[in-house]
């Protein structure tokens, strides 16, 4: 069956260039999260999404981040004027019902490298 | 703010049980604890969950203690591909209800030698 994709794979930008990394979460699912997992760290929450509603956004770095998951399926993470700092994997996972204790099921990350 | 604090990095042998213990001493009452293994290049892997005393399941065991201030994931016979990091994970006590976001550490990264 068909899991967590996210698009694209891999994303080299220039410093100061916007970006766009889509997350498509298996159907059905209620909650999406997106993380950010520099080299060797763990996964740092950015945002959490139940349907259409994002219930915490409190991981996101600064206003130049924002998500948005219009129709309670796909979510897109745009991140503004890129910095070398946000150089790192974008990881989005979902999970079945709504609450943030249940079993996450992750995608394969976009890997955001910028110049 | 509920911390995990794991070993950053354990050593075994193909066929051996390994045992990676998480300490919480701020666990929430409502907090479950949770483990996920991440292969590189991977997005993490949920591999199991539990609040109190044992729970077992085809490719893990998760020991908790009365008191939940610690865990310990038992993997019983390793092979090589079990090689991947290991995060162990509870809620944020920050947050209220069953909507506090889990807090990943920097897991523990396991090596199987053959």
């Amino acid at each position: 069956g068909a899991g967590v994709s996210q698009s694209p794979r891999y994303k080299v930008a220039k410093r100061g260039q916007d970006v766009a990394l889509r997350c498509d979460p298996i159907s059905g699912h209620v909650s999406l999260f997106w993380y950010q997992q520099a080299l060797g760290q763990g996964p740092e929450f950015l945002t959490y999404f139940q349907n259409e509603a994002q219930l915490d956004k409190s991981g996101l770095p600064s206003d130049r981040f924002f998500a948005e998951r219009p129709e309670g399926s796909v979510s897109t993470l745009k991140i503004q004027r890129t910095q070398q700092e946000d150089s790192a994997v974008y990881l989005c996972a979902s999970s079945l019902v709504g609450g943030t204790d249940n079993e996450q099921f992750f995608g394969p990350g976009t890997r955001l490298t910028v110049l | 703010l509920a911390k995990t604090t794991q070993p950053i990095s354990m050593d075994s042998y193909e066929g051996q049980e390994v045992n990676i213990t998480c300490s919480h001493n701020n666990i929430a009452t409502n907090d479950y604890i949770t483990w996920y293994q991440q292969f590189p290049s991977q997005g993490p892997r949920f591999i199991i969950q539990g609040y109190k005393t044992k729970v077992t399941n085809e490719v893990a065991s998760l020991f908790i203690p009365a008191d939940r201030k610690s865990s310990t994931l038992s993997l019983p016979r390793v092979s090589l591909s079990d090689t991947a990091v290991y995060y162990c994970l509870v809620g944020d006590a920050r947050g209220a209800g069953n909507n506090r976001k889990l807090i990943w550490g920097l897991g523990t990264s396991l090596a199987v030698n053959p």
